[in-house]
């Protein structure tokens, strides 16, 4: 079983559409959570840490279930810009990667 | 601008040859970091750095070398034992390499094996 797991999509949406991402992860001491979006052939890019009572940034909401080892990412009212491959990031004393969702939002 | 470089963008390896990726960063950072990612898959660490003159093994060391002489500066050396070099490398710093703070990326470097 990989350390975390993302559904690699894609996910195609309509511009406007709510879309969410989950993310498993295998290590139940794992510290802290982050989501990191990834362009086309682009370095990844922090998006928004995730905090236990969950947070939310402009569109964005990220949400964290340590009992059932997931976190989510919302985002609403998608926008062409926000298509990308987007990461779930787990930090077990090291930051494990995921293999990251891709977002295509459509016209 | 404080930042993270890395040099080349596109780098190409024959066969036999030792190639070293260049990264620099001014954000006067402690931890450095030398990621692998190739297509479908997550990042994996190859070494890192949490201070000047030390470095450590990650996941996939093996076929890779790199030096932390200085503080802005960790090249990583990929040596004729790598197999299968090609792919996208990134490097990465963070304030430092103990808690749970963010780590932030260079461009990157596409090595491709001629």
């Amino acid at each position: 079983r990989k350390e975390v797991e993302q559904d690699p999509g894609p996910f195609n949406v309509p511009e406007g559409a709510t879309v969410a991402f989950n993310c498993t992860y295998s290590n139940s001491a794992s510290q802290s959570f982050f989501w990191y979006r990834q362009d086309c052939r682009k370095e990844p890019k922090l998006l928004m840490s995730v905090y236990s009572s969950g947070n939310e940034d402009g569109r964005f909401t990220a949400q964290l279930n340590r009992a059932s080892q997931y976190i989510s990412l919302l985002i609403r009212d998608s926008k062409l810009s926000d298509s990308a491959t987007y990461l779930c990031v787990v930090n077990t004393g090291k930051l494990i990667f995921g293999q990251g969702t891709t977002l295509q939002v459509k016209p | 601008d404080g930042g993270i470089t890395q040099s080349p963008k596109y780098l190409f390896r024959k066969e036999g040859q030792n190639v070293t990726l260049s990264c620099e960063q001014n954000l006067n950072h402690d931890a450095m970091y030398w990621y692998r990612q190739d297509p479908g898959q997550g990042l994996r660490l190859i070494y890192y750095s949490q201070i000047v003159n030390d470095f450590q093994k990650g996941d996939i060391a093996e076929g890779y070398s790199v030096s932390r002489e200085k503080k802005e500066s960790f090249p990583l050396t990929v040596t004729s034992a790598q197999k299968n070099p090609t792919a996208f490398y990134l490097c990465a710093s963070s304030v430092d390499g103990w808690g749970q703070e963010t780590q932030y990326f260079g461009p990157g470097t596409r090595l491709l094996v001629l």
